[in-house]
């Protein structure tokens, strides 16, 4: 079953805008990851953020985590075509270790 | 090798057919998880080891589904009686020792049950 429910579901944006992606999720966790997939199959680990921390970044990347609220958000500064893909989040349990994918936002950037 | 290994590609059988799906891990990865994915969803969790044991299979869907990991490296998932609704990319990654670090996908076998 799937632990985390992103938002939107779809999201089409010009190049240069920001995109912001939500994920709301269920558990307590240890931490919560981005993901990255491109059109076949691979998964590209982006950023990790743990539990007692409220914001990270990496890059054009910015990470939010809100444990009152069972919610992330990714950000993506300046948008590039090549940044068209699905994001996920994906969670680990609080006392557990397996990792635990949401239902994904598909990003389109149009050059 | 650099990344985790899954073959095959692809694999297409007919449906009542037992199939295999091999994973090598990234070396000295001692977790090792399987998820499924279908077109247009995320990647649903089926088993996760820790070295040679199945720490969690609660993902297996059913008892047609089954996964061994001998020596702690290489993986298989055997799937018996292949149904229509098994078809789906199979996952595999793989994460170093110590919890909440990051995972390192293969690129997936797509199965196709016909």
């Amino acid at each position: 079953s799937q632990q985390g429910e992103e938002d939107p579901q779809a999201l089409s944006i010009q190049e240069g805008e920001n995109a912001t992606m939500n994920c709301s999720y269920k558990t307590s966790i240890n931490n919560l990851q981005w993901y990255r997939q491109n059109s076949g199959r691979g998964l590209v680990h982006l950023i990790l953020i743990r539990s007692n921390e409220r914001e990270k970044h990496s890059g054009r990347l910015r990470v939010t985590l809100d444990t009152s609220k069972k919610s992330s958000s990714l950000l993506i500064t300046a948008s590039r075509a090549a940044d068209t893909a699905s994001y996920f989040c994906a969670t680990v349990k609080a006392g557990a270790n397996n990792l635990f994918f949401g239902t994904g936002t598909r990003l389109t950037v149009i050059p | 090798g650099a990344g985790v290994s899954q073959t095959p590609s692809n694999k297409v059988t007919e449906k009542g057919k037992y199939v295999e799906l091999r994973c090598d891990p990234i070396s000295g990865h001692t977790a090792l998880y399987w998820y499924r994915q279908s077109l247009g969803q995320g990647p649903e969790f089926l088993i996760y080891f820790q070295g040679t044991g199945a720490a969690d299979d609660s993902g297996l869907p059913n008892d047609r589904f089954f996964a061994v990991r001998p020596e702690g490296s290489v993986s298989t998932l055997k799937i018996q009686r292949t149904e229509r609704g098994d078809s789906a990319v199979y996952l595999c990654a793989s994460s170093s020792p110590g919890r909440g670090t990051e995972a390192f996908f293969g690129q997936g076998t797509r199965l196709t049950v016909v």
